[in-house]
């Protein structure tokens, strides 16, 4: 089975420019999430898809960050304008069951490193 | 407020030497307790479920233990292909129904020969 796909690997912009990350599930997985882990930190939950509707966006900075769905399958994550402490990796990752019962379990993909100077 | 708190922050073994990772949660509404192993320049890799108080769980040298407010991950006879990132992460449910997994901050673990 193919893993979770995410582009770019690395990407350095400098502050007040515009950058997107490209995230691609695993095949039949409905729900996906976009992560953002700052060095040292855990990750934090910035939103999350079931199916192509938002069920979670309530830590996304929606004056600087968006994202969307489309059709259910791949994601796009969009941050404009970058401030410095966007530096950080931005994890995606998809989980095979709607979401609603019991306990699933996440995927992720190997992320994408921004450095915002 | 839901949180979920990891100690220690690193830890440096030696080779063979056995320890416990500690991982505390204050949730409402648990649905499982996650274990994720993550490597440098890499996305979180899944390692456990625990889903109620009592629940263990092994893999290799790995074995993860769950009570109402904790849970451990002991580590016995570690080797250095151990040394990663050991994250916790709580799975709750939210409005709608739907789960929302919450991660601790991780313990960096080193493992010398």
């Amino acid at each position: 089975e193919a893993g979770v796909a995410q582009s770019p690997r690395y990407k350095i912009i400098e502050k007040r420019q515009s950058v997107a990350f490209w995230c691609n599930p695993i095949s039949g997985h409905a729900t996906l999430y976009w992560y953002q882990q700052i060095l040292g930190q855990g990750p934090k939950l910035l939103i999350q898809f079931q199916n192509n509707g938002v069920v979670d966006d309530s830590q996304l900075p929606k004056d600087r960050f968006s994202a969307e769905r489309l059709k259910g399958v791949d994601s796009t994550l969009k941050i404009q304008p970058a401030k410095l402490e966007d530096s950080a990796v931005y994890l995606c990752a998809s989980s095979f069951d709607r979401g609603t019962s019991g306990a699933n379990v996440l995927t992720f993909g190997a992320g994408s490193r921004l450095t915002v100077l | 407020e839901d949180q979920v708190t990891q100690s220690p922050e690193a830890l440096r073994l030696q080779e063979g030497e056995s320890s416990s990772l500690n991982c505390s949660y204050t949730v409402s509404g648990l649905r499982g307790l996650f274990w994720y192993r993550q490597d440098p320049g890499k996305g979180p890799e899944f390692l456990f479920t625990l889903y109620s108080a009592g629940e263990e769980k092994e893999k290799e040298r790995l074995k993860a233990t769950l009570t109402k407010k904790e849970s451990f991950l002991h580590i016995t006879a570690p080797k250095p292909e151990d040394s990663a990132t050991y994250l916790c992460a709580v799975q709750i449910m939210f409005s709608g129904g739907y789960n929302k997994l919450i991660f601790g901050a991780g313990t960096r673990l080193a493992v010398h020969p």
